[in-house]
């Protein structure tokens, strides 16, 4: 069965100090993939996607994730976190775009 | 601005009751989806359509129906509200080009007393 796994359940990173949040998810194919942001009584906004080509893809609010292959990985980072990037995230993994696995969040708290 | 638009933010019902939590997109998809988000267990999925009148169970069904009589409506039904069954729930859609992934609403969070 398709799984997508966030190791991390909580985050605490400084201002300005840089974030990597990881996913990782389990089936043979290449999947689509995506990072979704969610605020505090919010619903899910799209941060960033990969289909296909370039493995280093670029987001909205500087956000970037990077495909590994061998690694069945989507990390997300952000070279300098600021204080409004304090969210929930999920990671998502879909084989077409009529269904997608989400993993289970990485709150992500950050200090002043 | 493209939307998913979920008709309630807050709503508390009692034990028993038949609840309908209903989800309007404006964009045309073909896709729509029920989610359940708890604490830990991130986002899982109770229903999904493809179609008008159609209808396919996710993961945890057990406890819903959904209808979908229109193209950009998509109601999810609670036939004997439970405790159990709070939680908060999110609708999204998505077309099958699927360019820009899922649309998600804001969100309505149930509490069942």
């Amino acid at each position: 069965a398709q799984s997508v796994t966030q190791p991390d359940i909580h985050i605490t990173v400084s201002e300005g100090a840089s974030l990597e949040l990881r996913c990782n998810y389990s089936y043979g194919a290449t999947p689509y993939l995506f990072w979704y942001v969610q605020s505090p009584g919010q619903g899910l906004q799209l941060l960033l996607k990969y289909f296909s080509g370039d493995t280093l893809v670029q987001g909205i609010k500087g956000f970037e994730a990077e495909f590994k292959r061998s690694q069945s990985s989507f990390n997300l980072r952000k070279p300098s976190v600021h204080w409004s990037d304090a969210a929930e995230y999920f990671c998502a993994v879909g084989y077409n775009f009529n269904k997608f696995y989400f993993g289970s969040g990485t709150k992500l708290n950050v200090k002043p | 601005d493209v939307k998913v638009t979920q008709s309630s933010r807050y709503l508390v019902k009692r034990t028993g009751e038949k609840v309908f939590l209903e989800c309007v997109q404006d964009m045309d998809h073909e896709n729509m989806f029920w989610y359940r988000q708890d604490p830990g267990l991130g986002l899982r999925l109770i229903y999904f359509s493809y179609d008008v009148k159609m209808k396919e169970k996710g993961d945890i069904p057990e406890g819903y129906s959904v209808s979908r009589e229109k193209k950009e409506r998509f109601s999810l039904i609670l036939e004997s509200a439970s405790t159990n069954q709070t939680s908060m729930y999110l609708c999204a859609s998505s077309s099958d080009t699927g360019g820009i992934g899922y649309t998600f609403g804001s969100g309505t969070r149930l509490t069942v007393v």
